[in-house]
């Protein structure tokens, strides 16, 4: 089966510019998760959707970040307008529903983001 | 506060030699707990898992793991290391009943041929 897929898998913008990542999760997948690393740090969690309905966006560091899920399909987080401290690699990752964690669940290959 | 610690974010080591990272949590409660791989270039891979049962996990590539309760640590291990081992491992917390996965820092390991 297909694997996740993020893109862009790099992206450079300058301060104060929009950048949308992208996430299609493994088909049937429910489950979509979105963590983020910056450099020299851990990866940490930023939101979870069921389907198309957030479950817990407990981890999204402020409102320029925002996150959608299509029909219950693939995501998008939007960082508007981006800072310098937004950079680093944005990972998704996906799941069937029921499984997840317990599990553990199934990764894309990140998007780097470079914000200078 | 609630945390996981890898210690020894870089390692180098020559092949056939033995691993192993330590990985330590404080988290109270019943927790899963994983390790993953990223090799260069690639996703996150999960390697081993443990929820319950034998504290001894066995994952892919001759990896294992040991789940130490009173520790409170889910160390890795690999007896002879080659050099396609080359990648970042994480260890990762999911405390039960909670939707999420808590990283450490990782440890980027380098195996010389």
């Amino acid at each position: 089966e297909a694997g996740v897929t993020q893109f862009p898998s790099h992206s450079v913008i300058e301060k104060g510019q929009t950048v949308t990542l992208r996430c299609d999760p493994i088909s049937g997948h429910d489950n979509l998760y979105w963590y983020r690393r910056v450099m020299g740090k851990e990866i940490k969690f930023l939101l979870h959707f069921v389907k198309e309905s957030k479950q817990d966006e407990s981890g999204m560091p402020n409102n320029r970040f925002l996150a959608e899920r299509t029909g219950g399909t693939y995501s998008t987080l939007k960082v508007q307008p981006a800072e310098l401290e937004d950079s680093g690699v944005y990972f998704c990752a996906s799941s069937l529903l029921g499984q997840g964690e317990d599990y553990g669940y199934t990764f894309g290959s990140g998007t780097r983001l470079t914000v200078v | 506060a609630q945390s996981v610690s890898q210690h020894n974010h870089h390692v180098i080591l020559s092949e056939a030699a033995s691993l192993e990272l330590g990985c330590n949590y404080s988290y109270g409660g019943t927790v899963n707990l994983f390790w993953y791989v990223q090799y260069p270039g690639q996703h996150l891979q999960l390697l081993l898992k443990y929820f319950s049962g034998d504290p001894l996990v066995k994952g892919i590539k001759g990896f294992e793991a040991e789940f130490i309760k009173s520790k409170f640590s889910f160390n890795l291990r690999k007896p002879s290391v080659q050099w396609s081992d080359t990648a970042e491992y994480f260890c990762a917390v999911n405390p039960y009943g909670n939707n999420r996965l808590a990283f450490g820092k990782g440890n980027q390991v380098v195996v010389i041929p």
